[in-house]
């Protein structure tokens, strides 16, 4: 069974630092893009990041480039979401995302992150 | 990258049908056949429901189907069911690897 487990979210103050994470099983990690997607609350999705099978490729949503990085480690079956300079704006769920066919195929639960004062 | 056009809301009774546009331009829906579609139910993560445009993961009912004309994709649900309220969001490849979304329709059986 495919999961994907996402954790790392918390409050944390505009300008500050955060490092989401997401463990995934059930599948082969390595062989797929991985993704993040946001949901601000009450809001519509957005994708933000995406990374390609080993890393060397990797596409950000205009709005978070220099700021996020997106991440893997194959041997650990993981994938990373370093953000930093947070904005009030990104305040969202946080969600973890397989890669397949041009679509996202399975979803993790989400992790929130709040970017408040 | 501007979000893909849907409208706000849809519905219709138990047992009928229901079509959902996704307007985009020819630097997303337009120029790619990776066109989907999630469901989201209040709560929950969101499902994928149909990807490259036509195409049904396994364990999706065959009453939800995909088609695209241009720069609008569609999504059809076809006798109606209460656990088919939801949330709906369509998604598309686009320029310079990146990915949009819709805004999303608000689907209410009566």
């Amino acid at each position: 069974e495919v999961q994907l487990v996402e954790s790392g979210g918390g409050l944390v103050q505009p300008g500050g630092s955060l490092r989401l994470s997401c463990a995934a099983s059930g599948f082969t990690f390595s062989s797929y893009w991985m993704n993040w997607v946001r949901q601000a609350p009450g809001k519509g999705l957005e994708w933000v990041a995406k990374i390609n099978q080993g890393g060397s490729e990797k596409y950000y949503v205009d709005s978070v480039k220099g700021r996020f990085t997106i991440s893997r480690d194959d041997a650990k079956n993981s994938l990373y979401l370093q953000m930093n300079s947070l904005r009030a704006e990104d305040t969202a769920l946080y969600y973890c995302v397989r890669g397949r066919n041009g679509a996202g195929d399975y979803w993790g639960q989400g992790t929130l992150v709040t970017v408040s004062s | 990258q501007s979000a893909l056009t849907q409208p706000p809301s849809a519905s219709g009774s138990p047992g009928q049908s229901v079509t959902i546009s996704c307007t985009g331009t020819s630097s997303d829906v337009g120029g790619y056949n990776y066109v989907s579609w999630y469901q989201q139910h209040p709560g929950k993560a969101p499902k994928l429901m149909i990807y490259e445009v036509t195409k049904r993961p396994s364990g999706v009912p065959d009453r939800f189907s995909g088609s695209k004309s241009g720069n609008t994709a569609s999504l059809t649900v076809s006798g109606l069911q209460a656990e088919d309220e939801a949330d709906y969001y369509c998604g598309s490849s686009a320029v310079n690897n990146n990915y949009v979304f819709g805004t999303g329709t608000k689907v209410t059986v009566l």
